[in-house]
């Protein structure tokens, strides 16, 4: 299994830019999970999928951010517009029973 | 809110030397599991305890899940180079899906 897979691995966008970043979960896990992570805030969790339904968004930080899933094997996590504060790395990880099963993350930088 | 307290943040040693990181709860806990993220990295899953009072040896890491089931600790004996990154303890509540994630433990290998 090649784990979770996340692109892009690096963003560079300008403010008021959109951005999407993508992640394909481990095939039969039925949870998913996007989080962001900074030296300030540490690991924060911003929405969770069971079954592709978003179960609970409320780590969402506004409006700007949104968040799809689907199918079973396909999530995107968008910000329009982006900000200078959303700079962090995002990761998305998927589960099947309690093991979290993180991907590399998306290092997003923006201008 | 629900929390989990992590110390300390950074602990240096010297190669050899011993390492421990300690979680504590606000509230009981159903299970916690550990993370290991390396430098550059993304969280990868060490352990999970369940059990009141439960230890567990993985080689060197010894991690204990307090009688209360609100407290944890992961020890690492002679620490390693390879031990480098920050540790991370997670704990599940029943009746809710999410993982509520320390602030992480640094280690730090002096030169």
């Amino acid at each position: 299994d090649a784990g979770v897979i996340q692109s892009p691995r690096h963003e560079v966008t300008e403010m008021g830019q959109e951005v999407t970043l993508r992640c394909k979960p481990i095939s039969g896990h039925n949870s998913l999970f996007w989080y962001r992570q900074t030296m300030m805030r540490g690991l924060e969790l911003l929405i969770y999928f069971n079954n592709n339904v978003p179960i609970d968004d409320s780590g969402m930080p506004e409006d700007r951010f949104s968040a799809k899933m689907p199918n079973a094997s396909f999530s995107t996590l968008k910000i329009q517009p982006s900000e200078p504060r959303d700079s962090a790395v995002y990761f998305c990880a998927s589960s099947l029973f309690h093991e979290q099963f993180f991907g590399p993350g998306t290092r997003l930088t923006v201008l | 809110g629900q929390q989990v307290m992590q110390i300390p943040q950074y602990q240096h040693v010297q190669e050899g030397e011993d390492f421990t990181t300690y979680c504590n709860s606000s509230t009981t806990l159903s299970n916690i599991q550990w993370y290991k993220q390396r430098p550059g990295g993304h969280p990868v899953f060490l352990i999970q305890l369940v059990k009141s009072g439960e230890v567990k040896k993985q080689k060197r890491l010894t991690f204990q899940f307090g009688e209360a089931k609100k407290n944890s600790s992961l020890h690492i004996t002679a620490t390693q180079t390879t031990d480098v990154g920050t540790y991370f303890c997670a704990g599940k509540v029943d009746s809710n899906y999410q993982l509520i994630w320390g602030a992480g433990t640094k280690l730090i290998i002096k030169p």
